[in-house]
C-alpha cells in the first residue's frame, strides 16, 4: 500500500532559526514528490516538485531534498519568518494507478518571534 | 493568469439538506481534483474529472458526486448532509490528467453542515 509518512507532526520554532521537516514514502513505483505550504483555511500552495533524477531543489529560503534509495525526502526552511507558520504537506505521485497522489498528513509549524 | 476560484467561500448547511460547490479551473487546465480536508486530517481524495469524463475516485459515498462542464468548470454535490461532512473543500487544477502533475489548488469552501 502507498503511504506517505510525515515527522514531527507539529513543531515550534523561534524566528530566524532554522528547522527540517521530513517525509518518507514508500509510493511505487515513484514519479515525483511534491511539497506544499497550507496556510490555516487555505489552499496549498506549491513550494517544490522533484522528478527521480533531482536530488535538490530550492525555492526561496524553501530547500527541498530528496534520496530516491531510502525514498526520503526532507524540507529544509531557512532564517524561519513569522509568515512561514503554516501546515506542510508531502504529496507522492506514482506512474502507475493513473498517477493518484499520495498526501502526507502534514507537519504543522508555528513560528514565534 | 488568474488561480483557481471556487465559490461560494463559506457555506452553512442543515444536516440532510444537499448542497453543491463550484470550481473554476485555471484558464486552458482540463483537469478538475476534488478533495475534504477535515481538522486533524489530511486531504482525502474525492474524484477526478477530464475533458467531463471522471477519471479517478476515492473511497467516499455515493452521496459525493461531481460533475465537469465543457469550459472545464467543476461542480461537487453532496446529498443527504451529515454532520461529518463539516470540512475544508479544495479543488486543484491542473493541464492533463493524474495526480502525478502540478496540480494548483483553489482557497476551498468551508462546509459546515449543523
Amino acid at each position: 500500500k502507498n503511504q506517505v509518512e510525515q515527522s514531527p507532526q507539529s513543531l515550534i520554532i523561534l524566528e530566524g532559526k532554522n528547522c527540517t521537516l521530513q517525509c518518507n514514502y514508500t509510493v511505487s513505483p515513484f514519479s515525483n514528490l511534491r511539497w506544499y505550504k497550507q496556510d490555516t483555511g487555505r489552499g496549498p500552495v506549491s513550494l517544490t516538485i522533484m522528478t527521480f533524477s533531482e536530488n535538490t531543489k530550492s525555492n526561496g529560503r524553501y530547500t527541498a531534498t530528496l534520496d530516491a534509495d531510502t525514498k526520503q525526502s526532507s524540507l529544509h526552511i531557512t532564517a524561519s519568518q513569522l509568515s512561514d507558520s503554516a501546515s506542510y504537506i508531502c504529496v507522492v505521485s506514482a506512474y502507475t494507478n493513473a498517477g493518484k497522489s499520495t498526501f502526507g498528513d502534514g507537519t504543522t509549524l508555528t513560528v514565534k518571534p | 493568469k488568474a488561480g483557481v476560484t471556487q465559490t461560494p467561500r463559506y457555506l452553512i448547511k442543515t444536516r440532510g439538506q444537499q448542497v453543491t460547490l463550484s470550481c473554476s479551473p485555471i484558464s486552458g487546465h482540463r483537469s478538475v481534483s476534488w478533495y475534504q480536508q477535515t481538522p486533524g486530517q489530511g486531504l482525502q481524495f474525492l474524484f477526478e474529472y477530464f475533458s467531463e469524463t471522471q477519471r479517478n475516485k476515492g473511497n467516499f459515498p455515493g452521496r459525493f458526486s461531481g460533475r465537469q462542464f465543457s469550459n472545464s468548470r467543476s461542480e461537487m454535490n453532496v446529498s443527504t448532509l451529515e454532520l461529518g461532512d463539516s470540512a475544508l473543500y479544495l479543488c486543484a487544477s491542473s493541464p492533463v490528467s493524474g495526480g502525478a502533475n502540478e496540480q494548483y489548488f483553489g482557497p476551498g469552501t468551508r462546509l459546515t453542515v449543523t
